[in-house]
């Protein structure tokens, strides 16, 4: 089974405006963690979430975990055309390696100045 | 600290021929892990290694694929006989003992075109 299904695809906003990237997964897990891609590079990490969580901020970044829906919220506040990007959240597994992390396809988001 | 190193950036090979993927960790990086990247795609888990030692090949093709972290210098994956469909890009991140609770550390990929 896939884990870590992001929704939507793509999402287009206006500077200023705030983004929010959904993320749903099957199976139990240890961690939640969120990763930014520009177009070509590599994966840079945003913010980490535990289990035991629910709810994690970092500058303009605020996650949500909700384990009983199996499901996770990346919100991104006051967005610039900077954080144009995709968006990829990425799960281990509850009981298992907890090192091998399994991505969804990502979010493309566009941040129109 | 330069951050993980991969090289070359871009890779052309012919089908048939060996592709040699490096990668650098970070430095006191001693856990190094393969992604692979299929267009439209997630990133796909393919190896984790330590130094000298093969931790978890299971998301590795079993045919033509090999990786190894040796005691001096990057860690190698080899593509032999390489096909179309190993068009990819491939990641490599790296981490200290007992990272997986923190995020990892991503290079920024070689993009491999098999012709």
């Amino acid at each position: 089974s896939q884990q870590g299904e992001e929704d939507p695809q793509a999402l287009s906003i206006q500077e200023g405006e705030n983004a929010t990237m959904n993320c749903s997964y099957k199976t139990s897990i240890n961690n939640l963690q969120w990763y930014r891609q520009n177009s070509g590079r590599g994966l840079v990490h945003l913010i980490l979430i535990r289990s035991n969580e629910r709810e994690k901020h970092s500058g303009r970044l605020r996650v949500t975990l909700d384990t009983s829906k199996k499901s996770s919220s990346l919100l991104i506040t006051a967005s610039r055309a900077a954080d144009t990007a995709s968006y990829f959240c990425a799960t281990d597994s509850a009981g298992g390696s907890n090192y091998k992390l399994t991505f969804g396809k990502g979010t493309l988001l566009t941040v129109n100045p | 600290n330069a951050g993980v190193m991969q090289n070359p950036r871009h890779l052309v090979r012919r089908r048939g021929q060996e592709a040699r993927l490096r990668c650098s960790p970070m430095k006191g990086h001693s856990h190094v892990y393969w992604y692979r990247q299929l267009p439209e795609e997630g990133l796909k888990f393919m190896v984790y290694l330590q130094k000298e030692n093969i931790i978890d090949e299971s998301g590795m093709p079993k045919e033509r694929f090999s990786a190894e972290f040796p005691k001096e210098g990057p860690s190698i994956l080899r593509i032999q006989q390489v096909v179309r469909g190993d068009s990819a890009a491939y990641f490599c991140a790296s981490s200290p003992a007992g990272a997986a609770n923190y995020g990892y550390t991503f290079g920024s990929g070689t993009r491999l075109t098999v012709v």
